[in-house]
């Protein structure tokens, strides 16, 4: 079956720390990849996405993600954390039908 | 602005009261979808639409009821049959096909 997996539900890191978000994906064949990020109380913003090329990818606020085959991976990174950071990031596949991890939810420290 | 406008932001409702969620998009997306978000459990499909007078369940439909008349417009229908409907709503629009969504700042309903 077709799946998205985050494997860490929280994730706390100190302001100015680099950041790596983990997605784990299983199709079938490649899928379309997003990352949306979500602050509390409002909808999701897609940081980036990935369909194909290349396997580097920049986003906005500082976000990038690196797909790798080979591992089915599809990992959020950010060099430095700012407090502003703090939200829920999501990572989707889509191969037709949209499928959503369950979230990671990041608490940056002063 | 383009973009995708959810209301009420916020909506209290009595046990047997069914409610309607409006959602409104001015991208000219031909999709749309309402999703359901509890904590900890991710963004659950509920109903979406690829065109107009078109829709189709999702995961978790049962309780719900849309309409698409309108190309713009996907409201959706809390009935007094969704068991559990106190949640955090969000409307979606995407072009048909590429599966980026863009989404609606959402609409938290809390039955009384």
């Amino acid at each position: 079956a077709q799946s998205v997996t985050q494997p860490d539900i929280h994730i706390t890191v100190s302001e100015g720390a680099s950041l790596e978000l983990r997605c784990n994906y299983s199709y079938g064949a490649t899928p379309y990849l997003f990352w949306y990020v979500q602050s509390p109380g409002q909808g999701l913003q897609l940081l980036l996405k990935y369909f194909s090329g290349d396997t580097l990818v920049q986003g906005i606020k500082g976000f990038e993600a690196e797909f790798k085959r080979s591992q089915s991976s599809f990992n959020l990174r950010k060099p430095s954390v700012h407090w502003s950071d703090a939200a829920e990031y999501f990572c989707v596949g889509s191969q037709g039908n949209l499928i959503f991890g369950k979230g990671t939810k990041l608490s940056v420290k002063p | 602005d383009g973009g995708i406008t959810q209301s009420p932001k916020y909506l209290f409702r009595k046990e047997g009261q069914n409610v309607t969620l409006s959602c409104e998009q001015n991208l000219n997306h031909d999709a749309m979808y309402w999703y359901r978000q509890d904590p900890g459990q991710g963004l659950r499909l509920i109903y979406y639409s690829q065109i107009v007078n078109d829709f189709q369940k999702g995961d978790i439909a049962e309780g719900y009821s849309v309409s698409r008349e309108k190309k713009e417009s996907f409201p959706l229908t809390v009935t007094s049959a969704q068991k559990n409907p106190t949640a955090f709503y969000l409307c979606a629009s995407s072009v048909q096909g590429n599966g980026e969504l863009f989404f609606g700042e959402g609409s938290r309903l809390t039955v009384l």
